[in-house]
């Protein structure tokens, strides 16, 4: 079954500064992969997701950007954080359409 | 939005009690499925059921499916102390899923 790594697990920068969170998938080839974020006490709003390598979707307008530079790695990035960015990102996989989606731990970021 | 919408926000029930959620979500789905968050947590995937199933259990677990109202209900029997946490919906439409607010759950020992 699918093992879903996510690092930094907590991470807290200024108002401003850039990010990179990364996301990487065992057991399994060609996911489909998904980044969400969840503010405090409320669901999950998808923001990008991936069906292939380069190949990446988003839901949402905002100051973040995805990119899929391997099969299984997947990476949320900012130029220039902003105060609502905080908030708990989460990692997804699933192995096709109509599949279950299997989440990895989340990162925590607090933008300060 | 096709966002599914959990009800009730909380429960709180005594342990060994059924604990009931509902879901409600606006258009047609391929299928829908129930995730359990611990506080903090990432999401464990509990069931999945498909647009064309009504009913699907798994351990103390019982989905219901009803595509003509929109809706689905999660049933959580004999709870236990360690069923607390908060339960999502997600509706997908093709590659991409949607979640509702959440139904936490805390079930007092």
């Amino acid at each position: 079954s699918q093992t879903i790594h996510q690092w930094p697990a907590t991470l807290v920068q200024p108002v401003g500064s850039p990010l990179s969170l990364e996301c990487t998938v065992e057991g399994t080839s060609n996911p489909n992969l998904y980044w969400y974020r969840q503010a405090a006490g409320r669901g999950l709003q998808l923001l990008f997701y991936s069906v292939g390598i380069g190949q990446i979707s988003s839901e949402v307008p905002q100051n973040l950007s995805a990119s899929r530079p391997q099969d299984r790695q997947f990476i949320l990035s900012s130029k220039k954080l902003l105060l609502s960015d905080s908030g708990f990102y989460l990692c997804a996989c699933t192995q096709g359409i109509g599949d279950e989606q299997y989440f990895g731990p989340g990162t925590r970021l607090t933008v300060t | 939005s096709q966002q599914g919408e959990e009800d009730p926000q909380a429960l709180s029930i005594q342990e060994g009690e059924n604990a009931t959620m509902n879901c409600s979500y606006k258009t047609s789905i391929n299928n829908l499925q129930w995730y359990r968050q611990n506080s903090g947590r990432g999401l464990v995937h509990l069931i999945l059921i498909r647009s064309n199933e009504r009913e699907k259990h798994s351990g103390r677990l019982r989905v219901t499916l009803d595509t003509s109202k929109k809706s689905s209900s999660l049933l959580i029997t004999a709870s236990r102390a360690a069923d607390t946490a908060s339960y999502f919906c997600a509706t997908d439409a093709g590659n991409q899923f949607y979640f509702g607010t959440g139904t936490s759950l805390t079930v007092i020992p």
